[in-house]
């Protein structure tokens, strides 16, 4: 079956600094990754995708992430955060066949200045 | 372009008792999803619908969670009687008809506590 596995459940940077949040997926074919941030008392914001082809991914808010088949890996990164990127970010993985989105457990973002 | 609406936010009821979350799908968008999201958790899909059809229910808890989607519209989703165990986030979700399933588009959830 499907997982997502986002190993921090916490980090805490300091404004400025760069950052990257840790993903991890289980697929049995080439898979659709998706990164997401939540706010507190908002819904889900998707913040980029990856479905094929160039294996680095540009999305909103200056944040990427790099998809590596060989790690079965989709870390997020941004290279200076902002207390503004404080939130929770949500990987997921596309489930074709289920035709739905499968989450990991979220990263919790905490920027400190 | 209004975005997917939920109500109430903030839901707060005893154990035992019935309690409905509403939503409202951005226009045009035919699936339409019910995740839950437990504390600490990521959502996890409940039920997704294809227009007024359900085409996957597995996640439902069939005893005590139902849901509708009589027009293809707007949905519903109860529980009754709640439990403990149902205080969580519930999310509603929407995406375009044309199979593009990982477009999907949040609301901003209702937060049930349960007491």
């Amino acid at each position: 079956a499907q997982s997502v596995t986002q190993p921090d459940i916490h980090i805490t940077v300091s404004e400025g600094a760069s950052l990257e949040l840790r993903c991890n997926y289980s697929y049995g074919a080439t898979p659709y990754l998706f990164w997401y941030v939540q706010s507190p008392g908002q819904g889900l914001q998707l913040l980029l995708k990856y479905f094929s082809g160039d294996t680095l991914v540009q999305g909103i808010k200056g944040f990427e992430a790099e998809f590596k088949r060989s790690q079965s890996s989709f870390n997020l990164r941004k290279p200076s955060v902002h207390w503004s990127d404080a939130a929770e970010y949500f990987c997921a993985v596309g489930d074709r066949d289920g035709n739905k989105l499968v989450f990991g457990a979220g990263t919790i973002l905490r920027v400190k200045s | 372009e209004a975005g997917v609406v939920q109500s109430p936010r903030y839901k707060i009821i005893e154990k035992k008792q019935p309690v409905a979350f509403w939503c409202n799908p951005i226009s045009g968008h035919n699936t339409l999803y019910w995740y839950r999201q437990n504390l600490g958790q990521g959502p996890e899909l409940l039920i997704r619908y294809e227009n007024e059809e359900a085409v996957d229910d597995s996640q439902l808890p069939k005893d005590r969670f139902s849901a509708e989607r009589l027009k293809g519209v707007d949905s519903t989703l109860k529980i009754q009687p709640a439990e403990l165990g149902d205080s969580a986030v519930y999310l509603c979700a929407s995406s375009p008809s044309d199979g593009r399933y990982y477009e999907q588009y949040f609301g901003p959830g209702t937060r049930l506590t349960v007491t």
